[in-house]
């Protein structure tokens, strides 16, 4: 079955750098999606990418879907303590509305 | 209103006791979930309803109960279970259609079984 797969699975950081987590899936998505979960929270939307090759932006975090639509990326520049959580991408299963989700990579960030 | 909301927010029940988890959303969407997420994992679905049937079940066992008594409310009866059962519990909705629409996410019930 399709599985999607994030690394790193953890990632510490000091504020202000940069951090990047990458999303693979071992079959073609026609979309992916991407969710933040902050500690003791619930998963919140946060993109869906369509097309191949697309980069959206939402202020400091940088979106991509690539080109073959099998993997995909999220950078933060110059993180701040708000952007602890865990980020997952999450790829349509089979037809409509079921998603896979990646195992999530874990973000803390020291101040 | 795009919230979702899931009651109650903690729940201890032993292995012997009966239990139900409420979740209710008021977007309009017509497709519900019900997800298991252990600490450290991502959510694993376990039901979906669409236009109030469901349409999923992920191999739950049957101590897990899904109901969708209308369009607006989900609920997961739960009867004699075991301590790895403890997990939150998120529901979750989302439009229905040929493709996915995003899904928002309830705070959660968090289960404890003892």
């Amino acid at each position: 079955g399709q599985q999607v797969m994030q690394i790193p699975q953890y990632q510490h950081v000091q504020e202000g750098e940069d951090f990047t987590t990458y999303c693979n899936s071992s079959t073609t998505l026609s979309n992916i999606q991407w969710y933040k979960q902050r500690p003791g929270g619930h998963p919140v939307f946060l993109i869906q990418l369509v097309k191949s090759g697309e980069v959206k932006k939402q202020k400091r975090l940088t979106f991509q879907f690539g080109e073959a639509k099998k993997n995909s990326s999220l950078h933060i520049t110059a993180t701040q303590t708000t952007d602890v959580g865990t980020y997952f991408c999450a790829g349509p299963r089979d037809a409509g509305n079921m998603l896979t989700f990646g195992g999530g990579t874990r973000l803390m960030v020291k101040p | 209103d795009t919230e979702v909301t899931q009651t109650p927010k903690h729940l201890v029940m032993g292995m012997t006791n009966k239990k139900s988890l409420k979740c209710e959303q008021h977007m309009g969407h017509r497709a519900m979930y019900w997800y298991k997420q252990k600490a450290k994992k991502p959510p694993e679905l376990m039901f979906v309803y669409s236009y109030e049937k469901l349409s999923i079940n992920e191999s739950v066992p049957s101590r897990f109960s899904p109901e969708c008594p209308n369009s607006s409310l989900l609920n997961l009866h739960l009867h004699a279970l075991q301590p790895e059962d403890s997990a939150l519990y998120l529901c979750a909705s989302s439009q229905l259609g040929l493709v996915s629409y995003e899904q928002y996410f309830g705070p959660g019930t968090r289960l404890t079984v003892t």
